[in-house]
């Protein structure tokens, strides 16, 4: 069965410091999307960012960026220049069989 | 942007009763939604997909009895949870797509209580 694995239950940063979230996953198939959502005390999900697997160029949104290693099924979300609402639960996402999947999330608390 | 709109955002119902939560997709037609329930601190489970005109299709473990879902048009699903239990209580949400390849859009979910 495919997974989607975040093994950072929780996570802090300074304020306007860097900080990098973890997210493996299992996957046999070789072009496929995997995301990156936001999950604040609205519970509101916000899609931060998406990758193509077929695209070797990481993607980036403003202060968000990924580090995508497809052979070691690898897809890291950074946030730079920490902001107070970047605090918030992340989920790292894949589609299977249509289905979007999520990891276990990784709650962020920023410190002014 | 695509907006999908769930309601109601909170409810509280009695034991043993039932209540229906709705997620509408307003300004594109959703030929697939998707149900997921969610506890305090833990990720998205997914419940169940409906596709418009079809069945939907349950997760395993998911009581289909339980969880009535219904995709009668391409712009509303209904969730019911019939018979509500204490532990049913929980966040429960919604999201919606147009084709296979669209980007998934959510509801603001629906918190249930159960007394």
């Amino acid at each position: 069965a495919q997974t989607v694995t975040q093994s950072q239950p929780e996570m802090s940063v300074q304020e306007a410091e860097t900080v990098t979230l973890s997210c493996t996953y299992d996957t046999s198939e070789s072009d496929y999307y995997l995301f990156w959502y936001k999950q604040p005390p609205s519970r509101q999900m916000i899609l931060v960012i998406r990758q193509e697997a077929y695209k070797q160029q990481n993607a980036t949104e403003n202060r968000f960026s990924v580090n995508f290693q497809k052979a070691a099924k690898s897809f890291s979300l950074k946030i730079s220049d920490s902001q107070l609402g970047d605090a918030a639960m992340y989920f790292c996402a894949k589609p299977r069989g249509g289905k979007l999947i999520f990891g276990q999330g990784t709650e962020l608390s920023v410190k002014p | 942007g695509a907006v999908v709109s769930q309601h109601p955002s909170r409810v509280i119902c009695k034991s043993g009763t039932s209540v229906k939560i709705e997620c509408r997709s307003l300004d594109f037609q959703a030929t697939t939604m998707f149900w997921y329930r969610q506890f305090p601190k833990q990720s998205l489970m997914l419940m169940a997909t409906s596709n418009e005109g079809s069945k939907a299709t349950y997760e395993q473990g998911v009581e289909k009895d339980k969880f009535l879902i219904n995709h009668a048009s391409l712009t509303l699903s209904t969730l019911t949870v019939t018979s509500a239990h204490p532990e049913d209580s929980s966040f429960y949400i919604c999201s919606a797509r147009g084709t296979a390849n669209s980007p998934l859009h959510f509801g603001n979910g629906t918190r249930l209580t159960v007394t």
